[in-house]
């Protein structure tokens, strides 16, 4: 059973807040990564690191930076949130031996 | 690059029909190959995985074959259940293993009563 942790698992803030989305795991995995939902299902990979102080950006552009101090937290910040930024966002982590990752339940972000 | 393409959906059945998700590759060496299950409300989940050509991944009733000469990997089930309802992405991992997995599009399936 995975042991990745997401919080909050709802949030619902106005134009030009500041947040940060919390991503946790128990694994030791030096993998981790952050994805953005969008309702038609589709994935698409914001940010990943593949271990301390390493980050890099994904396939999908976006206003949102990382950091990753220690091995088991991977934070994702949106400096000044946006209603574009309204959109379920997924942390996964993988270890360096199956590449399987594993997912937490998620974070819904509303921007009003 | 890598890409992956699944069969788009909805995909509506009705319970103890066959299923039959159909997920396709291109990839340069040999990747590892993922079904991954997203419930409502949930993160996705690894539902199965085969690692080499002719590798059948299996659990919870579904099946998929890595099927190097098609560069397939369909998922099937042979009787679908009500709680079968979620969608479905098919995944690929570059033999490197040096870059995140390549996700398809996912498929939402529907089992009604």
């Amino acid at each position: 059973e995975a042991d990745i942790y997401q919080t909050p698992r709802y949030l619902v803030i106005g134009t030009g807040k500041k947040i940060t989305l919390e991503c946790s795991q128990t694994m030791g995995h030096d993998k981790m990564y952050w994805y953005q939902q969008d309702p038609g299902m589709e994935l698409h990979l914001i940010h990943y690191s593949y271990g301390v102080n390493s980050t890099e950006k994904g396939d999908l552009s976006s206003e949102s930076t990382v950091s990753r101090i220690r091995t088991e937290h991977f934070p994702l910040t949106l400096e000044s949130a946006r209603p574009s930024h309204t959109s379920q966002y997924l942390c996964a982590s993988s270890d360096d031996v199956s590449d399987t990752q594993y997912f937490g339940p998620g974070t819904r972000l509303t921007v009003l | 690059g890598n890409s992956v393409t699944q069969m788009e959906g909805p995909v509506t059945l009705s319970e103890e029909a066959f299923l039959t998700i159909n997920c396709t590759y291109t990839a340069t060496g040999y990747p590892s190959l993922f079904w991954y299950v997203q419930y409502p409300g949930e993160g996705l989940q690894l539902l199965l995985k085969a690692t080499k050509a002719d590798d059948k991944g299996s659990n919870k009733g579904f099946e998929a074959t890595y099927r190097k000469e098609t560069t397939s990997f369909h998922l099937e089930k042979g009787s679908v259940q009500v709680s079968d309802s979620a969608v479905y992405f098919c995944a690929l991992s570059e033999s490197s293993g040096n870059t995140p997995l390549v996700f398809g599009k996912g498929t939402r399936l529907s089992v009604i009563a």
